[in-house]
């Protein structure tokens, strides 16, 4: 058990939908990455959150967005959903901004149908 | 911002000691070498970063040449719960963090 939970575990939904997962850091950790692994791809990267602020972007999509909360839980809003959104979703967080030892979450397993 | 290549699979068999190498030819000053664990359907596992030289933890090793370019991690006597997917990675911590596809170490009884 890494310490960082994500909630649900999977989410089903149809295209077009808007979802939002949830992630909350491991105690004392302020800093969240999101990534998204599709069947049988590498992680990638995709947004960081460090204090409530936004840290770093990766290939994150412009219908996708994130937000980190005062209590440093964060929330990834993926809206307009399409097939190929369909993946597992990862956060992971670390006490600093920069990269260091990531713990990651459990992953929520997003299907469009 | 340093591209790793490392082998698409590999096999092995238990108790074997197994060598993962990476290549990093653009490996900035800064930049830490990270590996990652990870099995299917479950999130990475950080497993052992290093600067230079050699590291060592409780299960695995890490050796780092004299010029970076590369780095091999080292798994003792694998056995079957060692078969997953294995992630070298580097950076200094503002930089897009890339995972690539990994190693995809199996292993034989």
């Amino acid at each position: 058990d890494s310490g960082v939970t994500q909630t649900p575990k999977h989410l089903i939904t149809a295209t077009g939908q808007r979802v939002t997962l949830r992630c909350s850091p491991r105690s004392g950790d302020l800093s969240v990455y999101w990534y998204q692994q599709s069947l049988d791809q590498g992680l990638q990267f995709l947004i960081q959150y460090y204090n409530g602020e936004e840290r770093a972007k990766g290939n994150i999509l412009e219908r996708f967005s994130a937000q980190q909360f005062p209590d440093l839980h964060s929330e990834l809003n993926l809206s307009s959903l399409e097939l190929g959104d369909s993946a597992l979703y990862f956060c992971a967080s670390v006490f600093g901004a920069d990269y260091n030892e990531q713990f990651f979450g459990p992953g929520t397993r997003l299907t469009v149908l | 911002l340093a591209k790793t290549t490392q082998p698409i699979s590999m096999d092995s068999y238990e108790g074997q000691e197994v060598n993962i190498t990476c290549s990093h030819n653009n490996i900035a000053t800064n930049d830490y070498i990270t590996w990652y664990q990870q099995f299917p359907s479950q999130g990475p596992r950080f497993i052992i970063q290093g600067y230079k030289t050699k590291v060592t933890n409780e299960v695995a090793s890490l050796f780092i040449p004299a010029d970076r370019k590369s780095s091999t991690l080292s798994l003792p006597r694998v056995s079957l719960s060692d078969t997953a997917v294995y992630y070298c990675l580097v950076g200094e911590g503002r930089d897009k963090i890339i995972f690539g596809k990994g190693t995809r170490l199996h292993i034989l009884p």
